[in-house]
């Protein structure tokens, strides 16, 4: 069965801080990774996405991906209480591209 | 990306009821997906809805429970059948308008509390 690994967390940085999220996935094949911001009562925004071995900067937001290790992360530079939130990885297996396997979430919080 | 709008945003339904929940698109998709998220829990796919087909179901979701109907390219609909308070989650509406590999977006979600 194909997983999506995440720890739960909390994890609590304080303001201004980098809040490194990380997530593993055991389909060596998969192609596309998502991760998405889930605040309390709301449904999933998209934050990145990442679909090749590296980094990828979006504002404050850097993705990034190694399929080697199976492993993607999320970095979140200059943390603020506002990203306090559930944050969701998700991967798209090979044999079932229009699929997306989550993973559990980790929830962040930015002390003020 | 795609504008989602999904009702009711929240409901309450006794035991042995059913929850119809709709969603529409603002562009034509081949594919909507519905997935459900239990109390505290991450995201489950319940079943892919193709337009002119029967939907997709995901391992240990069945149409007899879960029935869906997608009657054109923007609008999908949910039916939570013979509702039990196990059902009482949130439930999603998605799209993935550019590719199926690429991003997907979700509805506003509906609440079900089922007493």
């Amino acid at each position: 069965q194909k997983e999506v690994e995440q720890n739960s967390g909390p994890l609590s940085v304080p303001e201004g801080a980098i809040a490194s999220l990380n997530c593993t996935y055991s389909d060596r094949v998969s192609q596309s990774f998502f991760w998405y911001r889930q605040y309390s009562g709301k449904s999933p925004e998209l934050i990145m996405s990442i679909y090749s071995n590296g980094d990828k900067e979006d504002g404050r937001f850097t993705a990034q991906l190694n399929k080697a290790s199976q492993y993607v992360s999320l970095l979140i530079r200059d943390s603020q209480p506002s990203d306090s939130a559930t944050y969701l990885c998700a991967v798209n297996p090979m044999d079932s591209s229009y699929k997306l396997i989550f993973g559990s979430g980790t929830r962040l919080l930015v002390r003020p | 990306s795609a504008v989602i709008s999904q009702k009711p945003s929240r409901d309450i339904c006794q035991r042995g009821t059913s929850l119809t929940i709709q969603c529409q698109v603002d562009s034509q998709v081949t594919m909507m997906f519905w997935y459900r998220q239990q109390p505290g829990q991450s995201l489950t796919l319940i079943a892919t809805a193709n337009q002119g087909s029967e939907a997709t179901y995901e391992s240990g979701f069945v149409i007899d429970k879960f029935p869906i109907s997608r009657p054109n390219l923007t609008f999908s609909t949910l039916t939570v059948s013979n509702l039990s308070p196990e059902d009482s989650s949130i439930y999603l509406c998605s799209v993935r308008p550019r590719t199926p590999e690429t991003e997907a977006f979700f509805g506003q979600g509906t609440r079900l509390t089922v007493v």
